[in-house]
């Protein structure tokens, strides 16, 4: 129950494409999904977040899509670059007071072609 | 800007040695993490601690120990390297509250010969 699923293992898209990433959950309890991006050789960094009372968020080129009755989420990055080029974590967490114990997927690595 | 690191980038030990990795944060965060990362199976949490001697099991704690003896220091501990043990370790630090994001180091790449 507290895995966190994620879909694909490895993504090639083109120069301008959308690339979109899926994760499905299955605790309930689960109230916070980040997304974290690690580029090779650094450590992953905090993307973007959606809580689940909200279905999207959009920071720039990145959307998080979330749909609470079927427990998936997913990345969206528009107009793909290949600055994007990265390894992407989604993740799972139920909030505490003061720490996140986040569960992560097993990550998917993005590769944006010229 | 919010630092995080960790005092190797590679080491290679062997069987049966005790092995400590180092993280020191400048931020004066609270709440301080280690994970693994492996292909194909994403980053687990080992342990963590959100105060200084404060230590909490994460999801794969076995062969490991931690110690917190002051604030911007959490130190992973294998008390006996085995094989299997091999991986990327990456140290994570956040401020004490649910909603602020864990910041990671670069990890260290850990061989058990």
């Amino acid at each position: 129950q507290q895995q966190v699923k994620q879909s694909p293992q490895s993504l090639i898209v083109q120069k301008g494409g959308i690339s979109i990433i899926n994760c499905a959950y299955e605790n309930t309890a689960f109230d916070y999904f980040p997304w974290y991006q690690q580029f090779p050789g650094k450590g992953p960094a905090l993307l973007i977040a959606i809580r689940p009372d909200v279905s999207e968020k959009k920071e720039g080129r990145f959307t998080i899509s979330f749909n609470k009755s079927a427990k998936q989420f997913s990345l969206h990055i528009m107009d793909s670059q290949p600055g994007d080029s990265a390894t992407y974590f989604c993740a799972a967490s139920i909030l505490n007071t003061g720490f996140q114990k986040l569960v992560f997927g097993t990550g998917t690595r993005l590769l944006v072609s010229p | 800007d919010v630092k995080v690191t960790q005092s190797s980038r590679y080491l290679v030990k062997r069987t049966g040695e005790k092995v400590f990795l180092e993280c020191v944060q400048d931020m004066d965060h609270e709440n301080m993490f280690w994970y693994r990362q492996d292909p194909g199976l994403g980053l687990r949490l080992i342990y963590f601690s959100y105060d200084v001697k404060m230590k909490e099991k994460g999801d794969i704690p076995e062969g490991y120990s931690v110690s917190r003896e002051k604030k911007e220091r959490f130190s992973l501990i294998l008390e006996s390297a085995s094989t299997n043990q091999t991986s990327m370790y990456l140290c994570a630090s956040s401020l004490w509250s649910s909603n602020q994001p864990q910041h990671f180091g670069d990890g260290t790449r850990l061989s058990i010969l």
